[in-house]
């Protein structure tokens, strides 16, 4: 059974602090999502990585197949990054997501 | 940009009835999906599916649930006979291809009571 777990779960920064969020899992991928939850629930794909490493505006995603890791870096943090961030991956073999418990990020001004 | 349109956003309904989740996915994506997240807890995997047919399912989706895309553009979840523990968020989501991102929709809270 393949088990993804993110840490931390609770993160709290200053506004403009550099954040790590990191995931690990136990079976083989064939990719690696990290989404965000707002409070309101929606869920809003960030990346989906299958190697190296990936930027948007300033977030950063990278991840190493071989040990099974992956970590989401938010650059100058602001409170609008205020969220929950999940990692989620899909296996070789199948078509479901599995989620992680997320972590709840959250931005002082 | 394109969405995954989902309704109601909120549906509060007696122990025991059945309801209907709606769901309009992306027009030009192939693999549609419904995941249920029960406050608290993580997302979950429901069912999967494409060229009109299931392509996974798991343990929650039981003989209550069933899908259908019943015309070109929705894809409906049902849940027969409902019961308090199907109390959740259910997102549907949808993708052009397994190996590409996904889009989910905004969800749907399913109150049961």
């Amino acid at each position: 059974k393949n088990e993804v777990e993110q840490s931390p779960q609770n993160l709290t920064a200053q506004e403009g602090e550099f954040i790590t969020i990191n995931c690990s899992y136990s079976v083989g991928i064939s990719a690696l999502h990290w989404l965000q939850q707002h409070p309101g629930g929606g869920i809003v794909s960030l990346f989906m990585l299958s190697s190296g490493k990936k930027k948007h505006g300033r977030l950063i995603a990278t991840i190493n197949i071989q040990e099974k890791h992956s970590s989401l870096h938010i650059t100058a943090s602001h409170p609008r990054d205020s969220a929950v961030y999940i990692c989620a991956v899909l296996e070789t073999s199948g078509s479901r997501l599995t989620f992680g418990e997320g972590t709840q990020l959250t931005v002082n001004p | 940009e394109p969405e995954v349109t989902q309704t109601p956003s909120h549906q509060v309904t007696q122990m025991g009835q059945e309801v209907i989740l709606r769901c309009v996915p992306i027009s030009n994506h192939l693999y549609f999906y419904w995941y249920r997240q029960i406050l608290g807890q993580k997302v979950e995997f429901l069912v999967s599916f494409y060229n009109n047919e299931i392509s996974e399912k798991s343990e929650i989706f039981d003989d209550q649930f069933s899908v259908e895309r019943p015309d070109g553009s929705n894809f409906t979840l049902k849940i027969r006979s409902t019961k308090l523990e199907d109390s959740a968020m259910y997102f549907c989501a949808s993708s052009e291809d397994q190996n590409y991102g996904y889009t989910f929709g905004s969800g749907t809270r399913l109150t049961v009571v």
